[in-house]
């Protein structure tokens, strides 16, 4: 299994920039993707493919990387997005990060 | 608009079987696939198997042979049912419409499901 490691939690203030990381036990090229989740909701597409905006989702999301490292940019952090953040890999079958929670 | 929905019980019986549903509108079963994912009380999300828009089926190794998935394209429905359950098999399960990008641009609400003894 391709394995996606998150660091656990991030304490940010709004207005800051804030960099979630994620990093894959092999290469899984571009094929990485970003979710948001807020507390007893389900999952929500924010990135895919690596750095393409999911449609409605505000341009303060962006994300980056290819092969073994990626990350999730907030820029600016509001209050609203606290929530933690997945990330997903498709290249070999479908695993998931554990998780970064982002507080404000 | 795409929408998900999972209907299932609230509460299971030990090495029981779980049945949930999944009734999708807004796209077509035959046009998109839908995985199942799981997410278990303050964790992660953890795939586990996915119906083929051609009727295919694929599951997670972890769930051996504890699990199937079928699907009625007639009522809009995919089916997942696991049997053998403990109580580490107590998660909101999700269903989720599959990009062929490789990503879930829509998700169910998820169903909460207890494992008791």
């Amino acid at each position: 299994d391709t394995v996606l490691t998150q660091s656990p939690a991030l304490t940010v203030s709004p207005g800051e920039r804030v960099t979630i990381s994620c990093r894959a036990s092999e290469s899984v090229s571009t094929s990485m993707h970003w979710y948001q989740q807020k507390p007893g909701q389900q999952p929500k597409l924010l990135i895919y493919g690596a750095s393409n905006l999911e449609s409605g989702v505000p341009a303060r999301f962006s994300g980056s990387g290819s092969g073994t490292d990626f990350t999730l940019i907030i820029d600016p952090v509001e209050a609203d997005d606290t929530a933690t953040y997945f990330c997903q890999q498709s290249w070999n079958e479908w695993t998931f990060g554990g998780g970064t929670k982002l507080e404000l | 608009q795409v929408q998900l929905k999972e209907t299932g019980p609230d509460l299971v019986q030990l090495t029981q079987t779980l049945s949930i549903t999944c009734t999708v509108s807004g796209f077509s079963l035959t046009t998109y696939n839908v995985h199942w994912v799981r997410q278990p009380p303050g964790k992660g999300l953890e795939w586990m198997g996915a119906m083929w828009n051609g009727g295919g089926t694929d599951y997670n190794s972890a769930f051996k042979s504890r699990l199937s998935i079928n699907r009625d394209t007639s009522k809009s429905q995919v089916f997942l049912k696991m049997n053998s359950l403990q109580t580490d098999d107590t998660a909101k399960y999700f269903c989720a419409r599959h990009n062929n990008w490789g990503y879930f641009d829509n998700w169910g609400q998820g169903v909460m499901v207890t494992v008791s003894s």
